[in-house]
């Protein structure tokens, strides 16, 4: 079975530009987690949706990060734009739902260098 | 609020030691607690999770955790390291009835030969 797909698995980018992460979580998943990990903060909800809504988005750092959830097996992440703060391991992670204990199950993640 | 502490970010045993992983959580009502392992260069992979029904709870690769409500805490436990755990171990901990799962600062764990 296919797990969470994210792309692009590495991206390096100039500040100023904007960049995009995609995530396609597994089927059949109701709620959707974006992370974000840096060695100084270590993992960070960033968001989180479950059937497609948007549910907390405290942790989004500011409003040049934004997320969306268009339908039920695709999410994109946003950052425009872009500054070197932002350079971390983007992880996407579904979970089958609020009825459920809350298992992750995570992507490989999503590299971001800003230079 | 939820949250949990990782007691060392650095721990270092030997090949065919125990492995003792500390973690200890703080919630305002019964949690689901879990434990979480990243290799290099991947994403996270659940180890094993506590769902209030056995405090002793047995997850993949031989690692184990005890929870004690007494002592809010949820330790990792492995009795004999092997070469192929050394990792970066992360505890979390999420509230019943709430989707918000929050992670430890997690321990690299390196396994000497």
């Amino acid at each position: 079975d296919a797990g969470v797909i994210q792309s692009p698995r590495h991206e390096v980018t100039e500040m100023g530009q904007e960049v995009t992460l995609r995530c396609k979580p597994i089927s059949g998943h109701n709620s959707l987690f974006w992370y974000r990990q840096t060695m100084m903060r270590g993992l960070e909800l960033l968001i989180y949706f479950n059937n497609n809504v948007p549910i907390d988005d405290s942790g989004m750092p500011e409003d040049r990060f934004s997320a969306k959830m268009p339908n039920a097996s695709f999410s994109t992440l946003k950052i425009q734009p872009s500054e070197p703060r932002d350079s971390a391991v983007y992880f996407c992670a579904s979970s089958p739902g609020t009825e459920n204990t809350g298992e992750l199950f995570f992507g490989e993640g999503s590299r971001l260098t800003v230079l | 609020a939820q949250s949990v502490t990782q007691l060392g970010s650095h721990v270092s045993v030997s090949e065919g030691a125990l492995v003792l992983l500390r973690c200890n959580y703080s919630s305002s009502v019964p949690p689901y607690l879990f434990w979480y392992v990243q290799y290099p260069n991947q994403g996270l992979q659940l180890l094993l999770k506590y769902t209030s029904a056995a405090t002793l709870v047995k997850g993949i690769n031989g690692f184990e955790a005890e929870f004690k409500k007494s002592e809010t805490s949820f330790h990792l436990t492995k009795p004999s390291a092997h070469m192929s755990d050394a990792a970066e171990y992360f505890c979390a901990v999420r509230e019943g009835g709430y989707q918000k799962v929050t992670f430890g600062t997690g321990t690299k764990l390196q396994v000497i030969p």
